[in-house]
């Protein structure tokens, strides 16, 4: 089955400055690659996502980068605000609808003001 | 609409007791999703069910139990629970697509 690894597990930033969390996967069929963001007390709220035929996607502060050759992708985010501070997921599924996901561990960001 | 809701929030249990977790969701979706979040390692599907009457094995099935009698709820049950549920309980619903997740149940077994 598939495994996703998650780096780092958790990242402190000053206000302003850029965060990059990185994901690597191990099966070559997955073609979907969701971010979720968890805020304290709540569920999972997806953020971005990306296909396997996209190489990066942006919105807005947030970007989403893939490189399928190496198995890998990222999630980028200037110019850091407090509300970004959260525990953020990367996920891979290997099906168009998406319904298979297989989680990383989760990275803990802290952006202080 | 109130999107993916859970009941309870919270629930302590003995070992050996059972329960059942309900989660609805209003969103006329077709598949819907039981997930564990333990500490570091992510949320791990138990079951899912892509469609009413339908269930299926997600990776850690064992021990749980599911249905989906009616489109809109999905029944997670523990028949005999054991200290190793003890976890975060999210579901979730989607069309081919997103998942919206629920808050969460927080269960202690003990």
């Amino acid at each position: 089955g598939e495994n996703v690894e998650q780096h780092p597990s958790t990242l402190s930033v000053q206000e302003g400055d850029s965060a990059v969390i990185k994901c690597t996967y191990s099966d070559s069929a997955s073609n979907y690659f969701p971010w979720y963001k968890q805020e304290l007390g709540k569920g999972p709220q997806l953020i971005i996502d990306i296909r396997s035929n996209v190489g990066e996607k942006k919105d807005q502060r947030i970007a989403v980068t893939l490189n399928k050759t190496a198995k890998h992708f990222s999630l980028h985010i200037t110019e850091t605000q407090p509300e970004d501070s959260a525990v953020y997921f990367c996920a891979a599924s290997y099906n168009n609808a998406g319904n298979m996901l297989t989680f990383g561990g989760g990275t803990r960001l802290m952006v202080k003001p | 609409n109130a999107g993916v809701t859970q009941t309870p929030k919270f629930r302590v249990l003995k070992t050996g007791q059972s329960m059942t977790l309900l989660c609805a969701q209003d969103m006329n979706h077709e598949y819907m999703y039981w997930y564990r979040q333990d500490p570091g390692m992510g949320l791990r599907l138990i079951h899912y069910s892509v469609g009413e009457g339908t269930t299926a094995k997600g990776e850690v099935p064992d021990g749980y139990n599911v249905s989906r009698l009616k489109k809109q709820n999905f029944l997670l049950g523990l028949e005999s629970a054991a200290p190793s549920q003890t976890s975060v309980y999210f579901c979730a619903s989607s069309l081919p697509g997103e998942q919206y997740f629920g808050p969460g149940t927080r269960l202690t077994v003990t």
